[in-house]
C-alpha cells in the first residue's frame, strides 16, 4: 500500500479481555517498529522487528504485552488481560531498513479500556 | 530510561511571528529527528540531523544538532495557519532503530 496502514483504528474492551492490534508496514520496508503515545506525550518504543525477527522488545510494558512478526510483514501486537491504564494509541512505523533510516508512522490504535 | 526534555510545552502565536523551540537530553544522541503531528494522524518526518553541528533548512523550517549532541532546535520562520500541530523531537541513542521522543510542543496560529 502507500502507507504504514493499521487496524481497528479504534478499539473499546473492557478489561480482562484480549486485544490484538494489527499494523500493515509499507511494502518492502524489512523494519517495523511499534509505539504507544499517552495522550499529550510523545510516542514511547516498545519494540522493533528487522523482517521476522524480533530485535528489541526491552520497550513492552509487561508480560501481558507481545508481538509478532510471522512472515516479515504484517505484524501483531497483542495485549493480554488488559487493564485500564492500557488505554493510549498504538503507533507502528516501519523502514526501509533499520538503523537510523526515516520510520514512517500509520495513523494508530486508539485503545480504550474501560 | 532515557528521556528527552522539548520546550516549550505549547506556544500560541501570530501569523507572520517566527517560532523556536528546543529539545535536551542527558545523554549524547546519535541523530536528531523533528516530527511534526496533525490531528487523526501519525508523525511525520520534518528534518533529520546526523552530525554534531550540522544546521539543516526544509522551506521555512530550520533545524540544528548541538555541538554537545545532547540538544537541538527547530525554528519556523513566519507561520502560517497550516504549521499548527504537534511538533515532536526525537533522536536515536543507539544505531538502532529505536526512537526517543520528547513530550511535544503544540503550536497553535492566529490568522
Amino acid at each position: 500500500g502507500a502507507g504504514v496502514s493499521q487496524s481497528p483504528r479504534y478499539k473499546v474492551t473492557k478489561r480482562g479481555q484480549d486485544v490484538a492490534l494489527r499494523c500493515d508496514p509499507i511494502s518492502g520496508h524489512v523494519s517495523l517498529y511499534w509505539y504507544r503515545q499517552a495522550l499529550g506525550q510523545g510516542p514511547e518504543f516498545l519494540t522493533y522487528f528487522n523482517y521476522e525477527a524480533q530485535q528489541d522488545k526491552s520497550g513492552l510494558p509487561n508480560d501481558r504485552f507481545s508481538a509478532e512478526r510471522p512472515e516479515g510483514s504484517i505484524s501483531t501486537l497483542t495485549i493480554q488481560r488488559t487493564e485500564q491504564r492500557d488505554s493510549a494509541m498504538y503507533r507502528c512505523a516501519s523502514s526501509l531498513v533499520g538503523g537510523r533510516e526515516t520510520q514512517y508512522f500509520g495513523p494508530g490504535t486508539r485503545l480504550l479500556v474501560l | 530510561g532515557q528521556q528527552l526534555n522539548q520546550s516549550p510545552q505549547s506556544m500560541f502565536i501570530q501569523e507572520g511571528e517566527d517560532v523556536s523551540m528546543n529539545c535536551t537530553s542527558s545523554s549524547i544522541f546519535n541523530t536528531w529527528l523533528w516530527y511534526k503531528q496533525d490531528p487523526g494522524e501519525g508523525p511525520v518526518l520534518l528534518i533529520a540531523l546526523y552530525k554534531a553541528g550540522e544546521l539543516t533548512s526544509n522551506g521555512r523550517l530550520t533545524a540544528q544538532f548541538g555541538i554537545t549532541r545532547k540538544d537541538s532546535f527547530l525554528n519556523i520562520s513566519a507561520s502560517i495557519p497550516s504549521d499548527v500541530g504537534i511538533y515532536f523531537c526525537a533522536g536515536h541513542a543507539s544505531n538502532t532503530g529505536k526512537l526517543i521522543f520528547g513530550q511535544g510542543t503544540t503550536l497553535q496560529v492566529k490568522p
